[in-house]
């Protein structure tokens, strides 16, 4: 398994800041993703977070509000950026391809609210 | 569209009792199905991962079906612990990597003393 830790793991900001939550695994991953969790709802990918280049977005979200990087297969980091309430949300960071394996982890979340 | 429904949404049991969560999917072409539990303000953890040629997989106190005809997975919980009350997340994988992951809205499970 992966042990996934993200920083921050709540915060509440003002509206039209920016955030940015770090997502650090203690081994080598080959995939990386983000994930949004809004309240009541299930998990929407954001993102996958690709080492060296540009992530890959889904649809709905652009790198303008949500950029994202992944300088290295350890660690990644996404910015909310000019943050509205309806960004109000938990964000996860989740890595597979541990040892070509088809599990999936998930990091604790980051809760955060937009006032 | 890929769709995964679970039901019911919520459920309180008694400590000590069994429950049964249901799970219905729409996702093609399937790859696999995925249980998850997530505590609260945690990230969800894995419980069971079946593939299509997989009935029912099992994992301590927790037994995963799967129906790949009809498209059901029901997750059944045996002698419920306090520690069980959390959300449990189904997840359908359609062929095509990990960014064809489809996740249900989970069910509420509350297991009172």
């Amino acid at each position: 398994s992966a042990v996934i830790s993200q920083k921050p793991s709540r915060d509440i900001c003002q509206r039209g800041t920016s955030l940015t939550i770090q997502c650090q695994v203690d081994s080598q991953v080959t995939m990386m993703f983000w994930y949004r969790q809004q309240p009541g709802q299930s998990l929407t990918l954001i993102a996958t977070a690709n080492q060296g280049s540009e992530a890959t977005y889904e649809s709905g979200f652009v790198i303008d509000k949500f950029p994202i990087s992944r300088p290295n297969l350890t660690f990644s980091t996404l910015t909310v950026s000019n943050m509205s309430p309806e960004d109000s949300s938990i964000y996860l960071c989740s890595v597979a391809g541990l040892a070509g394996g088809n599990e999936q982890f998930f990091g604790p979340g980051t809760r955060l609210t937009v006032l | 569209k890929n769709q995964v429904e679970q039901s019911p949404q919520s459920l309180i049991i008694l400590e000590g009792k069994n429950c049964t969560l249901q799970c219905n999917y729409t996702v093609s072409p399937f790859s696999n199905l995925r249980w998850y539990k997530q505590d609260t303000g945690r990230g969800p953890v894995s419980l069971t991962i079946m593939t299509f040629s997989e009935n029912t997989k099992s994992n301590g106190r927790y037994t995963a079906t799967l129906d790949a005809d009809t498209k059901q997975s029901s997750l059944h919980i045996t002698a419920s612990q306090l520690s069980d009350s959390a959300s449990y997340i189904c997840v359908v994988s359609a062929k095509g990597g990990f960014q064809k992951l489809v996740f249900g809205t989970g069910t509420r499970l509350l297991v009172s003393p």
